[in-house]
């Protein structure tokens, strides 16, 4: 692989569920994020970490977390999806934070009912 | 607060020039991304500026005033392609990029 994976595309979830959504980039980058992006708002951060060990929280943090147990890999965890969280999810990755750019996954689809 | 302001939607005709405003408020500022994003899929890097006046490449430019809170993408010999939204994403004072909900750009035969 080259780049940002994310899985799955898409998926629909029944309210109350738990749900990951996987992220894992071959780049070596430091740095991974998590945003939404729901239809007429810009990208809001949720989660990040600038390497590996270490996370912090964005502008809309609650509902969601997050681990980064090693540089590769980036999940994030809907511990009990609601309607509101219903949006399309982009991991992305930099070389280090800071104004580097930050390169994106192709985004999960994902619809709560 | 912070505030992006693009306009929501704009349509040019292959072949021609357009130009995308974006002005921005933002609590410190550490430069300025554009991305450009096509429908269903995910944004991808155009151009970063961090100092005042205009940075080409190819058929893209960007320009910043930093004074004015202000930055401009220009597209020249716009293709079919272009179609797609352009989002204007200052870095704010903790390296935080803040996203505009970005210009749809309809670009007509």
């Amino acid at each position: 692989i080259a780049g940002i994976t994310q899985a799955p595309t898409s998926q629909i979830l029944a309210a109350g569920r738990r749900m990951t959504l996987r992220c894992t980039q071959d780049m070596r980058h430091n740095a991974m994020y998590w945003y939404r992006q729901d239809l007429g708002l810009g990208l809001r951060l949720i989660h990040y970490s600038n390497t590996a060990g270490t996370t912090g929280k964005g502008e809309v943090p609650d509902g969601y977390s997050v681990s980064r147990a090693n540089t590769d890999d980036f999940p994030l965890t809907l511990a009990s999806a609601v309607p509101s969280q219903t949006s399309v999810y982009f991991c992305a990755s930099s070389e280090e934070g800071g104004a580097d750019t930050q390169y994106f996954g192709p985004g999960t689809r994902l619809t709560v009912l | 607060g912070q505030n992006i302001d693009q306009p929501t939607e704009m349509t040019a005709t292959e072949g021609a020039i357009v130009q995308i405003n974006c002005t921005y408020q933002t609590s410190g500022f550490n430069g300025l991304f554009w991305y450009q994003q096509h429908a269903g899929e995910a944004p991808t890097f155009l151009s970063y500026n961090v100092l005042d006046g205009l940075e080409e490449k190819g058929r893209f430019s960007s320009f910043l005033s930093r004074s004015k809170g202000y930055s401009y993408l220009l597209l020249k010999e716009l293709q079919m392609k272009d179609s797609a939204s352009y989002l204007c994403a200052p870095l704010d004072s903790n390296y935080q990029l803040i996203w505009g909900a970005g210009t749809k750009l309809i670009i007509k035969p």
